[in-house]
């Protein structure tokens, strides 16, 4: 079965650092680009971060840049989404996603919540 | 980057044909045949079930059906069920690695 489940969420404070993760199994990770969307409470779907499939090419979001990175490992089959100086506003699930190209995202995980509040 | 636009809300009748609009810009979905649709269960992750303006991933009903006119591509949800009550995304491709995604539109079954 096709599957990714993500790790990592919690309640941090502001300015403090969290790193996420995203265990792939069922498909052959290493040929396929990845990447993270978020959904903050009640609100819609923004596209977060991608990373292409040997790792060369990362893309970001202009309000996480500086501040995330999107690393992988493909021999643990592995997404990763490192975040510092966290703010209020990155309040949201976390959701990894296989992306097939041109951001078609045929694959998610359930999410992961991320809260940062005092 | 400015989000798509989506209506927040859209309803039928069980049976009857829904169609949900996207709008975007000519340098997103009137520039690339690169648009997909979501659909959100409450509480689930989204899933795909549309692509490249009208294509179904292999699984999803033949109710469901995309097209694109200018920059405003639309879903069309044929033969509504109780099960198609949920939230839908939009995205679109927008040159140099950028993506936009719609606000989503909730669809009630009535």
């Amino acid at each position: 079965e096709v599957q990714l489940v993500e790790s990592g969420g919690g309640l941090v404070q502001p300015g403090g650092s969290l790193r996420l993760s995203c265990a792939a199994s069922g498909f052959t990770f290493s040929n396929y680009w990845m990447g993270w969307v978020r959904q903050a409470p009640g609100k819609g779907l923004e596209w977060v971060a991608n990373i292409k499939e040997d790792g060369t090419e990362k893309n970001y979001v202009d309000s996480v840049k500086g501040r995330f990175t999107i690393s992988r490992d493909n021999a643990k089959k592995s997404l990763y989404l490192q975040m510092n100086s966290l703010r209020a506003e990155d309040t949201a699930v976390y959701y990894c996603a296989r992306d097939l190209g041109w951001y078609v995202l045929d694959i998610w995980g359930q999410g992961t919540m991320v809260t940062v509040s005092s | 980057q400015s989000a798509l636009t989506q209506p927040p809300s859209a309803s039928g009748s069980p049976g009857q044909s829904v169609t949900i609009s996207c709008t975007g810009t000519s340098s997103d979905v009137g520039a690339y045949n690169y648009v997909s649709w979501y659909q959100q269960h409450p509480g689930k992750a989204p899933k795909l079930m549309i692509y490249g303006v009208s294509k179904r991933p292999s699984g999803v009903p033949d109710r469901f059906s995309g097209s694109k006119s200018g920059n405003t591509a639309s879903l069309t949800v044929s033969g509504l069920q109780a099960e198609d009550e949920a939230d839908y995304y939009c995205n679109s491709f927008a040159g140099s690695n950028n993506v936009v995604f719609g606000g989503g539109t909730k669809l009630t079954v009535l």
